[in-house]
């Protein structure tokens, strides 16, 4: 089975800049679309970053998101990071048919 | 703008079915894909299924495919998650989540299943 990996929790000032990997376990995970989103304590998730490097309209272009085929893994990065980015954050592909989520990363932002 | 409601929380007991219901409203209903994600207190993110509400045709998670079901009432723009034979480590917070096969783009404020005797 398919998996996708992530750190357990990252931690960082504000003002700074953080990258977010997801790593996945077998086969390309590009050419799957890999989506992001946040999870603020408490709250439903909101979508972040799609199809890989993607921002819905109201996301900050603080967040941008990429590929790097060589090491099969999708990154979220948040730059210029404020106190409200703090959240757990979960990246997702689709498998032929199934949703994956990765396990999710605790941001602290202090 | 896009919005899904969901249905209140229940309590049910264990071997119980519950149904949670999700109104979209803001878009054109049979234009999009619905999913299910489910998440259990303390953990991460599980994809239960998706329903495409423009033919009706419905994909589960292997996990969950022999338990749950998934319907709507297109009139009323609203879809439908049924879970079956409920037990204790079915307490979650359910989310619908609009978007298309691979994606989700408006999640549901979520409900919260709680499974006790």
């Amino acid at each position: 089975n398919f998996m996708l990996t992530q750190p357990h929790s990252l931690s960082e000032s504000p003002g700074k800049t953080v990258t977010i990997s997801c790593t996945g376990s077998s086969g390309s995970i590009a050419g799957n679309f890999v989506q992001w989103y946040q999870q603020r304590p408490g709250s439903a998730p909101t979508t972040v970053i799609y199809e890989d490097n993607q921002r819905p309209s109201g996301v900050p272009d603080r967040f941008s998101g990429s590929i790097d085929s060589s090491s099969n893994s999708a990154s979220l990065t948040i730059s210029g990071l404020k106190t409200e980015d703090e959240a757990d954050y979960y990246c997702q592909c689709y498998d032929s048919t199934n949703w994956v989520f990765g396990g999710g990363t605790k941001l602290t932002v202090l | 703008q896009v919005h899904l409601v969901q249905s209140g929380a229940e309590v049910k007991k264990p071997g119980a079915s519950v149904k949670v219901s999700c109104k979209a409203s803001g878009y054109t209903f049979t234009y999009y894909v619905l999913h299910w994600v489910r998440q259990a207190p303390g953990h991460g993110l599980e994809w239960m299924g998706w329903f495409n509400a423009g033919n009706g045709n419905t994909y589960y998670s292997q996990k969950f495919q022999d338990r749950v079901t998934i319907t709507s009432d297109t009139s009323a723009s609203t879809a439908y998650m049924e879970l079956t034979s409920l037990r204790s480590e079915d307490t979650a917070v359910y989310y619908c989540a609009r978007g298309e096969r691979y994606l989700a783009d408006y999640w549901g404020q979520g409900t919260l299943v709680t499974v006790s005797s």
